[in-house]
């Protein structure tokens, strides 16, 4: 089966810094990379998605990026705030079959004001 | 539009002793997935559903976890008898249609602890 792996298990930055959270995949077959965003309390809220087609995907301070000759996919987060401070996951899944994703264990991001 | 409500958010429970979490997708979501998340790890899907459907269970400990969706909308995840290791978080997310999205819409979790 898939398996994921995240790096780092914590993250500290100033606010202002860019941030980067990586994770490598075994599954060559799978093509959707999904990022969630876990706040205290909370359930994972997608933040940003890439598929297999897409080397990599913006949408304003958040950008992913995709290698899949590599099997890793990356999250970059521009100019952190204080409220980006929560745990990130991503995974790995097969798009258009049942859908099971794999999770990493996830990224605790901690921005300092 | 209201999210993904779940319910209890916490419970205390002794092992051996049951427990059953309820959720209430999204209007109109066809798809229902419950997970379970250990402390410092992402989620685990257990199962799930296509409307009141099956879709995949292969990760469901059924000697003791079972599930259903009766009529397609709400969910009742239960656990009999409990185990330590059953301590974790219990999410459900929902989609519109597994077979046309991949954008999952996760509840707030209920916090299981047994003692």
């Amino acid at each position: 089966g898939e398996n994921v792996e995240q790096h780092p298990s914590t993250l500290s930055v100033q606010e202002g810094d860019s941030a980067v959270i990586k994770c490598t995949y075994s599954d060559s077959a799978s093509n959707y990379f999904p990022w969630y965003k876990q706040e205290l309390g909370k359930g994972p809220q997608l933040i940003i998605d890439i598929r297999s087609n897409v080397g990599e995907k913006k949408d304003q301070r958040i950008a992913v990026t995709l290698n899949k000759t590599a099997k890793h996919f990356s999250l970059h987060i521009t100019e952190t705030q204080p409220e980006d401070s929560a745990v990130y996951f991503c995974a790995a899944a097969l798009s258009g079959g049942s859908y099971i994703p794999t999770f990493g264990r996830g990224t605790s991001l901690i921005v300092h004001p | 539009e209201a999210g993904v409500a779940q319910s209890p958010r916490y419970k205390i429970i002794e092992k051996r002793q049951s427990v059953a979490f309820w959720c209430n997708p999204i209007s109109g979501h066809a798809t229902l997935y419950w997970y379970q998340q250990i402390l410092g790890q992402g989620p685990k899907l257990l199962i799930q559903f296509q409307n009141n459907g099956v879709v995949d269970d292969s990760q469901l400990p059924k000697d003791r976890f079972s599930a259903e969706r009766l009529k397609g909308v709400d969910s009742t995840l239960k656990i009999q008898p409990a185990k330590l290791e059953d301590s974790a978080v219990y999410l459900c997310a929902s989609s519109l249609d597994w077979r046309s999205t991949d954008t999952q819409y996760f509840g707030p979790g209920t916090r299981l602890t047994v003692l």
